[in-house]
This record gives C-alpha cells, structure tokens and sequence, in this order.
C-alpha cells in the first residue's frame, strides 16, 4: 500500500461545480496534514492544513478522519482559477510525504 | 509576504560533475526541507534538516548528496557526481517551530544533466 494514495483524476467540472478529493494514508503515527496546490512547472503552494474537527477557508473545507485515515477537500462553485493539481501533504515525524496529485481541469 | 528563494532558476551540467544548489528560508524559519521532482512525477522527499543537523532523510538522499547551512542565511544542497537521472526540479522548503507549521516552498531550481 502507497503511504499516501489520491484519487488518480483528472476531474474535468464546469464552472460553478462543486468538487471532492479523497486522500488516504497508511501511518497511523502521521500528525500533521495539508492540501497544496501545483500549476503546472510551479512549486506547490499551500491552500490550506487540515485539522481534526475539519477547517473551511472560503470555497474550501477540509476533512480528517484519523480512524480512516483519510483526508477530504471540497471546493464549491469551482472557478477556472482552481485549474490545477492537488497535492495531499502527510507528516510523520521529520519526513514529508506528497501524495502524487489530483488534476483538475474546470472548463467555462 | 516573505519567502523562500532558490538560485539558479536553471542549471545545466556536464555529467558526472557536481552542483550546488541554493535556498534562502524565510528568516525566522527553524526546519529546512530539500525535495526532487521529475518531470511528470511526484514530489519527493529527499532530507529535512533542523538545528544544524539531518533530521531525516530518504532512499534517495544517498552519499552523492549533502546539505549545509553554511552561514545564517542560506542552506545548500550538493549533489556529487551528477547522473542523467538526477535532472529534475528541486524545491527547498522552510516552516516555523510547531509541529503544525506548513511548509514553504521556493519556487525551484530546474537541474538539467547532459
């Protein structure tokens, strides 16, 4: 089993849809978590941590289920703007583990 | 906003020579983080350093590869004896104290090996 594992995309949406991502991973011991986002050629930029009880920033919310391990991103009304690859970012101790991406494409 | 800094934007190298490769962490960041990513692939770990000293490191950080935080400012990565295989994108990452802290990361350096 892959330390972290993503949905494989890509999600292709309209504008104004709402959209999931699911991430899992398989260390019980991880402590911390994060979504970033990845344009294309560019670094990974941080869209939001995720806490236990679950966080919204704006269109976005995140989810942790620690008996699951399992992760969540919602975004709503999607714009064009969100076109990109979303990175499940997991913590076990001092190492970093990425998940390898969700792409998604919204279209007009 | 501060931010981290990685110089060269773009190296290219003769194989079997050696590189290094640069990063400015945002000032008051205490953990520093190198990562590798092929085109097309996933970001990869590759060594998280704190307090002067590895924290961790991964497979792929073998004896080709060091880091150093030479002075109060920058924080290197060497790779030894370049390989084809080592051309990819490197990030440098910097978070604060916290185990919470997220990570940020400079927007590359493009590493070409010929």
């Amino acid at each position: 089993r892959k330390e972290v594992e993503q949905d494989p995309g890509p999600f292709n949406v309209p504008e104004g849809a709402t959209v999931a991502f699911n991430c899992t991973y398989s260390n019980s011991a991880s402590q911390s978590f994060f979504w970033y986002r990845q344009d294309c050629r560019k670094e990974p930029k941080l869209l939001m941590s995720v806490y236990s009880s679950g966080n919204e920033d704006g269109r976005f919310t995140a989810q942790l289920n620690r008996a699951s391990q399992y992760i969540s991103l919602l975004i709503r009304d999607s714009k064009l703007s969100d076109s990109a690859t979303y990175l499940c970012v997991v913590i076990v101790g001092f190492k970093t583990i990425f998940g390898a991406g969700t792409r998604l494409f919204v279209k007009a | 906003e501060p931010e981290v800094t990685q110089t060269p934007s773009h190296q290219v190298t003769q194989m079997g020579q050696e590189v290094i490769l640069r990063c400015v962490p945002i000032s008051n960041h205490l953990y520093f983080y190198w990562y590798r990513q092929i085109l097309g692939q996933k970001v990869e770990f590759l060594v998280s350093f704190y307090n002067n000293e590895i924290s961790e490191k991964s497979e792929i950080f073998d004896d080709q590869f060091s880091v150093e935080r030479p002075d109060g400012s920058n924080f290197t990565l060497k790779i030894r004896s370049t390989k084809l295989e080592d051309s990819a994108m490197y990030f440098c990452a910097s978070r604060g104290q916290g185990d919470f802290q997220p990570q940020h990361f400079g927007d590359g350096t493009r590493l070409s090996i010929l």
